[in-house]
């Protein structure tokens, strides 16, 4: 079945530093989504990219679209602590109509 | 503000036991979602829901039942529960279509013992 995962599972960064959260697709995407899930919270939705090779910003966070459609990046710039939290994004094919979602990225920044 | 509510935020059960988990949605949106959230694993999806009394599977359905009998109101169902059924439940709510973004209840965590 389709799938979705996401690389690192895990990140630690020094306050700072860049931060980066790949997403990669079995399946080619109609669109894609990113949600940010602060600890003990629940997932809340940043942004959507639908077009092959968009990149969108968001102050320090850049989002960006595969020319293929197949992946996705989340670059964070100057990671602050309120960065913290785990990062998903979910993939959304014409095919199966839903959203997969991928696997998370956990970010931790150490002040 | 969407808001979506969920009828717990802790849940301990025993094994065996049928086990109601309730989705609660103010924004009169056409899709509800109930997801699981493992360590590792993200966000995987139970059932989803694009109408009253519509249903679908997701990729994990096997020990859940759902049921949607109002627009605002989606409850999952573990007929038996059993240990591998511990985890986070989260249902989410959007509008019709495939652009729309999910809203997420604050989530159940379910201990089955």
């Amino acid at each position: 079945g389709q799938q979705v995962m996401q690389i690192p599972q895990y990140q630690h960064v020094q306050e700072g530093e860049d931060f980066t959260t790949y997403c990669n697709s079995s399946t080619t995407l109609s669109n894609i989504q990113w949600y940010k899930q602060r600890p003990g919270g629940h997932p809340v939705f940043l942004i959507q990219l639908v077009k092959s090779g968009e990149v969108k910003k968001q102050k320090r966070l850049t989002f960006q679209f595969g020319e293929a459609k197949k992946n996705s990046s989340l670059h964070i710039t100057a990671t602050q602590t309120t960065d913290v939290g785990t990062y998903f994004c979910a993939g959304f094919t014409s095919g199966t109509y839903k959203y997969i979602f991928g696997t998370g990225t956990r970010l931790k920044v150490l002040a | 503000d969407v808001k979506v509510t969920q009828s717990s935020r802790y849940l301990v059960k025993r094994t065996g036991e049928k086990v109601f988990l309730e989705c609660v949605q103010d924004m009169d949106h056409e899709n509800m979602f109930w997801y699981r959230q493992d360590p590792g694993l993200g966000l995987r999806l139970i059932y989803f829901s694009y109408d009253v009394k519509m249903k679908e599977k997701g990729d994990i359905p096997e020990g859940y039942s759902v049921s949607r009998e109002k627009k605002e109101r989606f409850s999952l169902i573990l007929e038996s529960a059993s240990t591998n059924q511990t985890s986070m439940y989260l249902c989410a709510s959007s509008s019709l279509g495939a652009t729309y973004e999910q809203y997420f209840g604050p989530g159940t965590r379910l201990t089955v013992t």
